[in-house]
């Protein structure tokens, strides 16, 4: 089936640093990049989107950039705070059925030290 | 507007049980997913309903079983449940059909099965 991957699986910056979180994905026909921000206990959510037709999208210390050759996409959170700790999720949408609309990656636990 | 409801919260089985729960989407989304998530297997789909009609399946045994009702509330069953299918079951909600839609995940249903 197809593929998202993601890295780094952890990452530790100290507050006030920028955080990049790398995901490459496998199916050419792909259109549509979310990313969710997952805290303890709760579920999934969604942070930032991007689609294909756009190649970068901000929002206040939150981008996004999508590079459609290349197949990845990445997060990047700017002067980061504690409260940004969390794990974090991208995931490109899929039309093959058995894997869902949206394939995911494992995840990157992001660290933010005070 | 009220996010996706799941319930109940957290729920202890023994081998061999089946459990049901519960998922109430965000009012106007007629889509429904369900995911199981686990620290091996991050997050891996188990179906999608949309007007009460089961639109994808993932890779799961025929013990995983769903529904949906007329107001979109969706239910999912696990039979003879195993000491392996003990997760966090996440439901999600998007106002259409297909990838292109963010989802809305509820906070999830903790499972652990003894």
């Amino acid at each position: 089936g197809e593929n998202v991957e993601q890295h780094p699986s952890t990452l530790s910056v100290q507050e006030g640093d920028s955080a990049v979180i790398k995901c490459t994905y496998s199916d050419s026909a792909s259109n549509y990049f979310p990313w969710y921000k997952q805290e303890l206990g709760k579920g999934p959510q969604l942070i930032i989107d991007i689609r294909s037709n756009v190649g970068e999208k901000k929002d206040q210390r939150i981008a996004v950039t999508l590079n459609k050759t290349a197949k990845h996409f990445s997060l990047h959170i700017t002067e980061t705070q504690p409260e940004d700790s969390a794990v974090y999720f991208c995931a490109a949408s899929y039309y093959g059925g058995s894997q869902g609309n949206l394939i995911f990656g494992k995840g990157t636990k992001l660290s933010v030290k005070p | 507007k009220a996010g996706v409801t799941q319930t109940p919260r957290y729920l202890i089985k023994t081998r061999g049980q089946q459990v049901t729960l519960s998922c109430s989407p965000i009012s106007g989304h007629r889509s429904v997913s369900w995911y199981q998530q686990t620290p091996g297997q991050g997050l891996q789909f188990l179906f999608e309903y949309f007007s009460e009609t089961q639109r994808n399946k993932g890779n799961f045994p025929g013990r995983f079983s769903g529904r949906q009702f007329s107001n979109s509330r969706s239910e999912m069953n696990v039979s003879t449940l195993e000491l392996g299918d003990s997760a966090l079951y996440l439901c999600a909600s998007s106002p259409i059909l297909g990838g292109e839609s963010p989802l809305h995940f509820g906070n999830g249903t903790r499972l652990t099965v003894t």
